[in-house]
């Protein structure tokens, strides 16, 4: 049971033009999300989250929105340059569950200079 | 500040061979130390977390058992390596408004 899911496994976007990546969630006790960014051969690295009382959060060139009754949120990423290409992570977490974070299956963004 | 490590950072082993990957982690303590593998085209499967020393639950069924004799130490294990077992490992720490701090991560490859 795929609980958090990024349906687009690639994206490729020309260099400075804005990246959307999109996530959705099935499970309505998440009340917090984050997106992480992945390099080959590293761990994860924390990108930008966004609490479930607000519909968006920004960070210089990444801006996350919630969409609550939809439960579906995106990153995007304006202007996209070369380093951005990696694999994103969407995760979500249930303060008043178990606080595991359960991580989407990653959109590999690919920046064409 | 809190720092994890986790080693080694590539690894080749035999099918039927025993596996040992160890994670430690500075500056934090009793941290909630999580391993994740993310297999060739999935994403982050979470497959043993602990909130404590001794302290291991299990996520899905499989060929791995994990341990964690102290505090700020986290062992994922293997009696007789599998095929399937190949990915990419992943020890991880929760606390703070990131989330989850991982480590560097293996890459193991079963032949």
């Amino acid at each position: 049971d795929q609980q958090v899911k990024q349906n687009s496994p690639s994206l490729s976007v020309q260099e400075g033009r804005i990246s959307i990546l999109n996530c959705d969630y099935t499970n309505s006790m998440f009340d917090y999300f984050l997106w992480y960014k992945k390099y080959p051969a590293e761990g994860p690295t924390f990108l930008i989250s966004i609490s479930s009382i607000k519909d968006k959060n920004e960070d210089g060139r990444f801006t996350v929105f919630l969409n609550k009754s939809a439960k579906h949120l995106s990153l995007h990423i304006v202007p996209s340059q070369p380093g951005d290409s990696a694999v994103y992570f969407c995760a979500a977490l249930a303060h008043f569950g178990n606080e595991k974070l359960t991580f989407g299956t990653g959109t590999r963004l690919t920046i064409i200079p | 500040s809190q720092t994890i490590h986790q080693w080694p950072a590539t690894l080749v082993q035999p099918v039927g061979s025993p596996l040992s990957l160890e994670c430690t982690v500075e500056g934090t303590s009793n941290p909630n130390l999580y391993w994740y593998r993310q297999a060739a085209g999935r994403g982050l499967q979470l497959l043993f977390y602990s909130v404590g020393i001794g302290q291991i639950s299990s996520e899905v069924p499989q060929n791995l058992s994990a341990s964690r004799p102290q505090d700020r130490q986290f062992i994922l294990s293997s009696k007789k390596l599998l095929l399937s077992d190949s990915g990419f490992y992943l020890c991880a720490w929760s606390g703070g408004r990131y989330g989850y701090t991982f480590g560097s991560g293996t890459r193991l490859t079963v032949v």
